[in-house]
């Protein structure tokens, strides 16, 4: 069956700009995280879905980001005047339940701000 | 908070050799450990686990022994080949609440034949 994607897989904003990225979790998942990386670093957590409810957005780096699940599958994350340190791969990742069940990953948006 | 600290590289080796990779947490309780791999060009995978202290996690020739005492859960694997060529990450995941993963810096692993 299909992974977990991501689109778009590549994005050049200026700095200023909004950006919305999608994930599309594997059908059925009710767990949905994600995650930044910046060059070199391990992935960071920026947010949790169970559902639709946004249960933890405590790694979220401002208030400029936002994330949304409304349907209870596909979600979006936000990003408004974005800001060159906003530049990082950010991927996310659904598991089927709680109870430490392996979450998987999608390929990733490169995030690039001019 | 919690953290995990993990081996810097890169890391290069000839085929056959064995490998170590040093990963040690700081956590409360219990937490779940977890390597992650991301092969070229692909996303992160889990490679293996262990939700309790002196389990092993295995998975591919590789091994990890979660050991509470030290807090590590060191990779290793007996005999490397060119296709384990990747960026190894060590992950926890905390007792309480979600499941939400803390990751180590990674590891560039390069086999080279």
């Amino acid at each position: 069956g299909a992974g977990v994607s991501q689109s778009p897989r590549y994005k050049v904003a200026k700095r200023g700009q909004d950006v919305a990225l999608r994930c599309d979790p594997i059908s059925g998942h009710v767990s949905l995280f994600w995650y930044q990386q910046a060059l070199g670093q391990g992935p960071e957590f920026l947010t949790y879905f169970q559902n639709e409810a946004q249960l933890d957005k405590s790694g979220l780096p401002s208030d400029r980001f936002f994330a949304e699940r409304p349907e209870g599958s596909v979600s979006t994350l936000k990003i408004q005047r974005t800001q060159q340190e906003d530049s990082a791969v950010y991927l996310c990742a659904s598991s089927q339940t709680a109870n430490y069940n392996e979450q998987f990953f999608g390929p990733g948006t490169r995030l690039t701000v001019l | 908070g919690d953290s995990v600290t993990q081996m810097e590289g890169p890391v290069t080796l000839s085929e056959e050799a064995f490998l170590t990779i040093n990963c040690t947490y700081t956590a409360t309780g219990y937490p779940s450990l977890f390597w992650y791999v991301q092969y070229p060009g692909e996303g992160l995978q889990l490679l293996l686990k262990a939700t309790k202290a002196d389990d092993k996690g295995s998975n591919k020739g590789f091994e990890a022994t979660y050991r509470k005492e030290t807090t590590s859960f060191h990779l290793e694997k007996g005999s490397v080949q060119v296709s384990d060529s990747a960026v190894y990450f060590c992950a926890l995941s905390p007792v309480w609440g979600n499941e939400k993963l803390t990751f180590g810096t990674g590891t560039r692993l390069t086999i080279i034949p």
